[in-house]
């Protein structure tokens, strides 16, 4: 699987759009863009993935740049729940079969008053 | 749909003794995964399960640990005899890979269960 490299943390104020960028420049030509996230004592929560082409849906939009090295999440209003651990996380999509999901350490997203 | 359930939520056992965690997986999911949460080394997939079938176990830690799923409702991960390092959160969670659903990876977790090991 293509590595990934996330900042650690961020800060985002309540109300504005938070980005969170996603590094993967080793990604190869069948491998999506998966984010996840987690909120402080649960468990993780898918929340969109893309191939090349930029996604959205209720929770959030995932860009993803022309040669696919890099993507961001963008929560276009983020609030105090939306305070979290961010997965970026790049694998394959295998035609009826799972795919082993490697989490990394993410960005831990602090949004605040 | 509740989601996925586990049981029980925490578990606080002596070094040595016996612990089981349940797990009741999503209706019509086809794969179940157990995971595993430290601070030290993030979260770890231990193992999953195809169709109630076991298709990759080599993230469990060593044979003092075993998952079963006797059916597509139920799964079991159970350590024998327990270590304090085994302490730790334990995910399950389940998902649908479907090409017709068009759903891959997309993997639904349960709450949970903070095990304690004295």
């Amino acid at each position: 699987d293509a590595k990934t490299t996330q900042p650690t943390s961020m800060d985002c104020a309540e109300g504005r759009a938070a980005n969170l960028p996603c590094n993967h420049s080793t990604i190869s030509g069948n491998e999506y863009v998966y984010w996840y996230r987690q909120i402080h004592s649960q468990g993780p929560q898918y929340i969109i993935h893309g191939l090349k082409n930029n996604e959205t849906n209720e929770m959030a939009s995932l860009i993803i740049t022309e040669d696919r090295k890099s993507s961001t999440l963008i929560l276009p209003h983020a609030t105090l729940r939306d305070t979290a651990v961010y997965y970026c996380i790049v694998r394959a999509r295998n035609t009826g079969t799972a795919s082993k999901l490697t989490f990394g350490t993410g960005t831990r997203l602090q949004v605040t008053l | 749909d509740a989601g996925v359930i586990q049981s029980p939520r925490h578990e606080v056992t002596e070094m040595g003794q016996e612990v089981t965690l349940r797990c009741k997986p999503i209706s019509g999911h086809d794969y179940l995964f157990w995971y595993r949460q430290t601070m030290m080394r993030g979260l770890e997939l231990l193992i999953y399960f195809n169709n109630n079938v076991p298709i990759d176990d080599s993230g469990m830690p060593e044979d003092r640990f075993s998952a079963k799923m006797p059916n597509a409702s139920f799964s079991t991960l159970k350590i024998q005899p327990s270590e304090p390092r085994d302490s730790a959160v334990y995910f399950c969670a389940s998902s649908l890979e479907s090409r017709l659903a068009g759903t891959y990876n997309e993997q639904f977790f349960g709450p949970g269960t903070r095990l304690t090991v004295l």
